[in-house]
């Protein structure tokens, strides 16, 4: 399995653009977790899904973010218009809902200029 | 709700040092627990799990034991190396969600 893939890795924008991140995780997991990394924050839970349904999404910081997991092969985060201050490393994971055993992705790293 | 506390870094150690990062946790039920490292530029990767009290869990050298007397599991490593360098997360899994705590910057030198 080639774990969980995230596109793209690298993400420069201009404020007020909107901006798609994407997440596969791995085959068979059923639960799907978005993070986001910075040096102030430390790691925050954005949302996540069990079986494509959205389960928690008291993370989300502001109305600007959105998450959809259409499938249990895709899921997006888009942030729309997007601010300087959302700079980050996003990342996704997935696990068995059994296990929690969280496999993470490489990350994409945001730059919102 | 589930929480994750564990202590504050940065740790700095010397090659060869003992390493003991403290993690408590607040849980209903029975949690797994579990310990992840992330690397500079990289995401997180699992160190070590366990899950069920008393359980210890191991991998490279370090070691976490599953206390639930104490609702901690703290990560142990006999004899560090400047390659131990890294963020490590202590984690808790359960009613359908990972828990991370804030994590903890561990820097060896030479």
């Amino acid at each position: 399995d080639a774990g969980v893939i995230q596109s793209p890795r690298h993400e420069v924008t201009e404020m007020g653009q909107e901006v798609t991140l994407r997440c596969k995780p791995i085959s068979g997991h059923n639960s799907l977790f978005w993070y986001r990394q910075t040096m102030m924050r430390g790691l925050e839970l954005l949302i996540y899904f069990n079986n494509n349904v959205p389960i928690d999404d008291s993370g989300m910081p502001e109305d600007r973010f959105s998450a959809k997991m259409p499938n249990a092969s895709f899921s997006t985060l888009k942030i729309q218009p997007s601010e300087p201050r959302d700079s980050a490393v996003y990342f996704c994971a997935s696990s068995d809902q059994g296990s929690y055993e969280a496999f993470f992705g490489q990350g994409t790293r945001l730059t919102v200029v | 709700g589930n929480s994750v506390t564990q202590m504050e870094g940065p740790v700095t150690l010397s090659e060869e040092a003992f390493l003991t990062i403290n993690c408590t946790y607040t849980a209903t039920g029975y949690p797994s627990l579990f310990w992840y490292v992330q690397y500079p530029g990289e995401g997180l990767q699992l160190l070590l799990k366990a899950t069920k009290a008393d359980d210890k869990g191991s991998n490279k050298g370090f070691e976490a034991t599953y206390r639930k007397e104490t609702t901690s599991f703290h990560l142990e490593k006999g004899s560090v190396q400047v390659s131990d360098s890294a963020v490590y997360f202590c984690a808790l899994g359960g009613y359908q969600k990972v828990t991370f705590g804030t994590g903890t910057k561990l820097q060896v030198i030479p």
